[in-house]
Order: structure tokens, then sequence, then C-alpha cells
């Protein structure tokens, strides 16, 4: 059974700090990981999708990465502000038995709380 | 934002009541998902759909059933609640099962 987890459970960081949160799976066998937001009572915002045959994502200041063989992804914070304070969350769509998607189900990780102070 | 709308957003309701979430989208996205989230257990799937009147169950399926009759309604029933099943329900929408998915903004259930 694939296990995401996600470390560190919460981080605390100054503005303008460039940060790494780090997800790990158990199971290679992905399709892609995607890179989540989580603002307080609000749903996810997909920030990034990395397909398992890519090496990394981009998005303004965000860089995902992806290591398939080793069961790792990173998601770097350039520059951080206040404003990126939210739990973000990793999630992998793994490949079933028959070789497919298992209609997308996602499986997720806990979550990384990120708090950056002024 | 994707059109993902969830109704209500806040209940409370007792032990034993039927209760029955709606989820609305306008984006006319195939697939749909139900995810309750829970402290210290994250996400968990409870049941999807691949396309009108296809569905099946996630994880955790126990205690609930789904309807989909439209494109754009999925509906979550919990037959009879129970105090196990307070938590904060997610809709989520995905054109193919390979895209991102598109959350809403979740229902907060109490049942006392």
């Amino acid at each position: 059974k694939q296990e995401v987890t996600q470390i560190p459970a919460a981080l605390s960081v100054p503005e303008g700090e460039n940060l790494v949160l780090n997800c790990s799976f158990t199971d290679s066998a992905i399709y892609n990981l995607q890179w989540f937001r989580q603002d307080p009572g609000k749903g996810l915002t997909s920030l990034l999708l990395i397909q398992s045959s890519q090496r990394e994502q981009t998005s303004g200041r965000l860089n995902a990465s992806l290591d398939k063989s080793s069961g790792r992804s990173t998601l770097y914070i350039a520059a951080s502000q206040p404003g990126d304070s939210a739990t973000y969350l990793c999630a992998v769509l793994p490949i079933d038995n028959a070789g497919g998607t298992s209609y997308g189900k996602l499986t997720f990780g806990q979550g990384t709380i990120l708090t950056v102070h002024p | 934002d994707a059109g993902i709308t969830q109704s209500p957003r806040h209940k409370v309701t007792e032990t034993g009541t039927p209760v029955t979430l709606r989820c609305h989208q306008t984006e006319n996205h195939r697939y749909m998902y139900w995810y309750r989230q829970d402290p210290g257990h994250g996400l968990r799937l409870i049941h999807y759909s691949y396309g009108v009147k296809d569905t099946d169950k996630g994880e955790v399926s126990d205690g609930y059933s789904v309807s989909r009759s439209k494109t754009e309604d999925f509906l979550l029933t919990l037959e009879s609640a129970t105090s196990s099943q307070t938590s904060v329900y997610f809709c989520a929408i995905s054109a193919t099962n390979l895209q991102p998915q598109h959350f809403g903004d979740g229902t907060r259930l109490s049942i006392l």
C-alpha cells in the first residue's frame, strides 16, 4: 500500500528565507505527484503537478522536484512571504495493478504547516 | 477558481439522522471525488465518480453512499449519522484521471 510522508510537520521561518518542504512515498510506481496549498477553512489549491517522466516543475517562486527512484519530492519556495503561510500537501497518483491510474485516486501526505513571520 | 460549490458549508445534526451533502460543479468535468479530512489522518477518499451513474468506493466508504444523476451534481449521503462521521468534507473535480484535482471549500459537519 502506498504511503506518503511529509517532513517536517510544521515549519516557522522569517520572511525572505528560502525553504524546502519534503515529501516521500513508499512505492515508485506513480503517474504523477502533485503539490497543494490549503489555507485555514478553505479547500486545497493545486500548485504544481509533476509527471513521473519529469524531474521538476516551476511556477513563479515555487519549484518542485521529483526523484521517482528514491521516492522523494521537494517543494522549494524562494524568498518566502507572510502570504505563503498555509498547509502544504503532496499527493501521488499511483499506478494500479492493471497498469492504470485507479480513476485518479490520489494518496495524500498529512501536510506541512508553514508559518512565515514578518 | 474552478466552479465548485459545496452545500451546506456548515451543519450540526444528531446521531441517527440522515444527512446529504451536495457538490455542484459548472466545469463539466467527468471525475468527481468526496474526501474527508481529519486531524491525524489527513485527506481520505470516501467515494468517487467517473461519469454519470458511474461511482465506486474509496478508502473509507462504510456508512456513506453517493449518487450522480447529472454531470454537475455529486451527492454524499450519510444514511444514519454517527459521531465518528464528524469531519470536514471536501468535494474535488477533475477533467481526466490524470489532471489536477480542484477542490471545493468544504462542509464542516458536526454530529452530536
